[in-house]
């Protein structure tokens, strides 16, 4: 069955850096395009990253351009999220996700079941 | 503050019918197809709807999805214990290529 798992959150101060890593299995990676989604303590989901299944090109959002980098190793079927320049407001559960086919718009099919990183001082 | 409005709370007694609403704009659930998951602590976020009414395989046919416009609803019927967790709502939003989500809202079994 189709498994992700995240790992590699950790408390971190503001400006830090951070790298997370999600692990997938039950699918073939290299076919599929993959997200990174946030919920922040008490707060929403908030969409982060999405690369495309080649890793020839990614897209993120407002709130993290710049900062963040997605990159993924198909030969592992690994993601990763380099999280750079960290701020508090970067507190939250870190999720990956699965599209569900190959266009941008298509939906989030599976998730993993997140990593905490917390900014603090 | 986030592009697609729900509402923070719902509930019910346990047999009855709940909705959650989910507005957007025609960049978003005007535009495109909506989805909704269910968060429960600690698990990973699951997909109850895709494409605005579709179940996924597993999923209870007490779970429905609809759109018009630029709004859509998720409904719950038969309501049970089970069903208290957060939903989220979530679509492409067109011409800034990434993907918005709604606030989430709280369901409550009475």
């Amino acid at each position: 069955q189709v498994q992700l798992v995240e790992s590699g959150g950790g408390v971190v101060q503001p400006g830090g850096s951070l790298r997370l890593s999600c692990e997938v299995s039950g699918f073939t990676f290299s076919t599929y395009h993959m997200h990174w989604v946030r919920q922040a303590p008490g707060k929403g989901l908030e969409w982060v990253a999405l690369i495309l299944n080649d890793g020839s090109n990614a897209y993120y959002a407002e709130s993290v351009q710049g900062r963040f980098t997605v990159s993924r190793d198909n030969s592992k079927s690994t993601l990763h999220l380099q999280l750079s320049t960290l701020r508090v407001e970067d507190t939250a559960t870190y999720y990956c996700a699965k599209a569900k086919g190959w266009f941008l718009r298509d939906y989030l099919e599976y998730w993993g079941q997140g990593t905490l990183v917390t900014v603090s001082s | 503050q986030s592009v697609l409005t729900q509402p923070p709370s719902a509930s019910g007694t346990p047999g009855q019918r709940v909705t959650i609403s989910c507005s957007g704009s025609g960049s978003n659930i005007g535009f495109d197809n909506i989805n909704w998951y269910q968060l429960l602590p600690g698990t990973a976020p699951k997909l109850l709807i895709y494409n605005n009414s579709h179940r996924p395989s597993g999923v209870p046919d007490r779970f429905s999805g609809s759109k018009s416009g630029t709004s859509a609803s998720l409904a719950i019927s038969g309501l049970q214990s089970e069903d208290e967790a957060d939903y989220f709502c979530a679509a492409w939003n067109d011409g800034r290529n990434h993907w918005v989500f709604g606030g989430g809202t709280k369901l409550t079994v009475l």
